[in-house]
């Protein structure tokens, strides 16, 4: 079973429109961590946000924002007022193994955004 | 800004030859992380270090890659030999041990790799 869902494999939004990525994730661990990374096409893998399992407000990092509904084990990075240069890839990853003592990264397959002028 | 290094950007070879890949964590990051992306797909982890000791290479092939990193400062990746499905971009990442900034990785530009 895949740890780490993003389902869209790509989206298309509006400059200056808001946008939100999905990513579902899997795991039994009960401390874990959540990240989003950028990909542009040159490679290099940005990181944006992290939400810790036991966090209780959304984390927030500027224009991004990821929307944490532990029950139903999703963690959806919402990007507000796109902009031209957000066009990339996003992934989406978890940290979980804190129990067994060795972190392990796990990452999903990714959606393109493409934000049009 | 510090940043993860890693040489070269691009390396083009041929089946059945050796290749190597180099990464210069954040100063300071005592865990380094390689990781290989295939097209199209996410990134999988290859090899984890905790200063100059593997904690993880579960997902290392072994019969043809290696790694190191004897002072627990920068590290190298090789591979010997090449085949054809090796072809990827190879990322180095580093991240701290302790702190809430323990938990984000911070990746190097990469080394796309080409095995003709």
């Amino acid at each position: 079973a895949q740890k780490i869902t993003q389902t869209q494999p790509g989206m298309f939004v509006q400059e200056k429109e808001a946008v939100t990525l999905d990513c579902t994730y899997d795991t039994s661990d009960q401390s874990y961590g959540l990240f989003w990374y950028k990909q542009p096409s040159s490679g290099e893998m940005i990181f944006l946000i992290y939400q810790g399992s036991y966090d209780e407000q959304n984390a927030t990092e500027g224009r991004y924002s990821l929307n944490f509904q532990k029950a139903r084990k999703s963690a959806n990075l919402v990007i507000s007022a796109s902009q031209l240069g957000d066009s990339a890839m996003y992934f989406c990853a978890m940290r979980e193994g804190r129990d067994s003592g060795t972190y392990k990264y796990i990452f999903g397959t990714g959606t393109r955004l493409k934000v049009l002028a | 800004e510090a940043e993860v290094a890693q040489s070269p950007r691009y390396k083009i070879t041929e089946k059945s030859q050796a290749v190597a890949f180099w990464c210069d964590p954040i100063s300071g990051h005592a865990t380094l992380y390689w990781y290989r992306q295939i097209l199209g797909q996410g990134p999988e982890l290859l090899v984890q270090f905790q200063d100059e000791s593997v904690v993880d290479d579960s997902q290392l092939p072994k019969d043809r890659f290696s790694a190191e990193r004897l002072k627990g400062v920068d590290s190298t990746l090789k591979i010997q030999p090449a085949e054809l499905g090796d072809s990827a971009m190879y990322l180095c990442a580093s991240s701290l041990v302790s702190g809430r900034a323990k938990n984000i990785q911070y990746f190097g530009a990469g080394t796309r790799l080409s095995v003709l």
